[in-house]
């Protein structure tokens, strides 16, 4: 098993350029996550998805678009980058069930000048 | 409202001795979970150690183990027996109270630990 995979791994981008974070998880979870981290000030969950088919906004989903492509796949578009967006940005699952613990990927760190 | 405060930003131990990590929670939801994960330099997330608020024994994972003194709303995470490896972020989580099980995460700031040799 992969676990949770994100691509790309780096990422810079000019102000305006789009692009779409990809993360798949191979444990057949029902539930996947969008977390950004920055220094001091932890882990902010961006959006969530309970099920496949389904998403809802987090604590700072402004200028972020989810897809639940499937059961498998979660991404994360930034329409249109700004500078505040530079982060380092998480995917997690989780089963859904009776399991509590977030699974993560590697994480992508993304920079917008 | 939900807050999970860790109040150590950084911490020093030396190799093999034992160090605690602090972590104190605020909920007024009888029912909930406490989680301590690990970020190493290399950025990944690793699932430490889980404590539901029912739990009856204070959960222990090989060299870690969680200090749950609910009457305190403290859930400190006591790592013995240090080893180089260890130095990283440590952060806490705490399940947030709704129904349903895809209750989020509220997340602490975080403690980083250095291990001395």
């Amino acid at each position: 098993n992969a676990g949770v995979t994100q691509t790309p791994k780096f990422q810079v981008l000019k102000t305006g350029q789009s692009m779409t974070l990809q993360c798949a998880q191979d444990m057949n979870h029902n539930s996947m996550y969008w977390y950004r981290q920055d220094p001091g000030m932890g882990l902010r969950l961006i959006y969530y998805s309970a099920s496949e088919g389904t998403t809802d906004k987090g604590e700072v989903p402004n200028g972020y678009n989810v897809s639940r492509l499937n059961k498998r796949e979660f991404s994360l578009r930034l329409e249109s980058a700004a500078p505040s967006q530079t982060s380092v940005y998480f995917c997690a699952s989780k089963t859904g069930t009776s399991s509590y613990e977030q699974y993560f990927g590697p994480g992508t760190r993304l920079t917008v000048t | 409202a939900q807050k999970i405060t860790q109040t150590q930003p950084g911490m020093f131990v030396q190799e093999k001795e034992a160090v605690t990590l602090d972590c104190t929670y605020d909920t007024s939801d009888p029912s909930y979970g406490l989680f301590w994960y690990k970020q190493p330099s290399s950025g990944e997330m690793i699932f430490l150690i889980y404590q539901g608020s029912y739990d009856q024994q204070n959960a222990t994972e090989g060299r870690y183990s969680l200090n749950f003194q609910k009457a305190r709303k403290s859930a400190n995470l006591v790592i013995s027996a240090s080893q180089l490896g260890d130095s990283a972020m440590y952060f806490c989580a705490m399940r947030e109270s709704n129904a349903g099980n895809n209750r989020k995460l509220i997340w602490g700031l975080g403690t980083s630990l250095a291990v001395n040799p």
